[in-house]
């Protein structure tokens, strides 16, 4: 079946370094969404992007869609204690309804003060 | 605006009990949906709908059951609880097939 593969599964930084999670799909996707997930919390939406190549930004966070909508990525500039939790990012499949919306695995990010 | 409301938050079952986790969104969502959390295995969604009337399954549907009578409420049912099924469930709904999904704050459910 269809996969999402995200890397790396943890990453520790100090803070004020930087962060980058990436996803990775076979075929190609309809959009990508990313999620965020505080400890103890639920997934909260962040971006969704759709075009081939996009570029978001939202403050520090940075988002990229590749040119062949196969891969997508999460970066984080100057981290803050802020920032801890996991990111997933989920790809949206062409054809596909609400049951094709498949969740990598998550990265879990934590940062030391 | 409540959003996705998930109850219970908690709940502890013994091997072989039924139970019903419930959800509600106040958003007039066509499409609602249901998560399982577990370390390391990110979100694994077990059973979706796309409408009142219409469910269909996901990655991990088995020993779970949903329905769609009303809009508003998508509950899951488990059958015969097993301690394999203890994990943390979220409920999401979302206003198209390809649109951002809105989590329910989850229901941590032990089996033991």
């Amino acid at each position: 079946g269809q996969q999402v593969m995200q890397i790396p599964q943890y990453q520790h930084v100090q803070e004020g370094e930087d962060f980058t999670t990436y996803c990775n799909s076979s075929t190609t996707l309809s959009n990508i969404q990313w999620y965020k997930q505080r400890p103890g919390g639920h997934p909260v939406f962040l971006i969704q992007l759709v075009k081939s190549g996009e570029v978001k930004k939202q403050k520090r966070l940075t988002f990229q869609f590749g040119e062949a909508k196969k891969n997508s990525s999460l970066h984080i500039t100057a981290t803050q204690t802020t920032d801890v939790g996991t990111y997933f990012c989920a790809g949206v499949y062409y054809g596909g309804s609400q049951g094709n919306l498949i969740f990598g695995k998550g990265t879990k990010l934590s940062v030391k003060p | 605006n409540a959003g996705v409301t998930q109850t219970p938050k908690f709940q502890v079952l013994k091997t072989g009990q039924s139970m019903t986790l419930q959800c509600a969104q106040d958003m007039n969502h066509e499409y609602m949906s249901w998560y399982r959390q577990d370390p390391g295995m990110g979100l694994r969604l077990i059973h979706y709908s796309v409408g009142a009337g219409i469910t269909d399954q996901g990655e991990v549907p088995n020993g779970y059951n949903v329905s769609r009578s009303t809009t508003e409420d998508f509950p899951l049912r488990l059958l015969s609880a097993a301690p394999s099924q203890t994990s943390v469930y979220f409920c999401a709904s979302s206003y198209s097939d390809r649109g951002r999904l809105h989590f329910g704050n989850g229901t941590r459910l032990t089996v033991t």
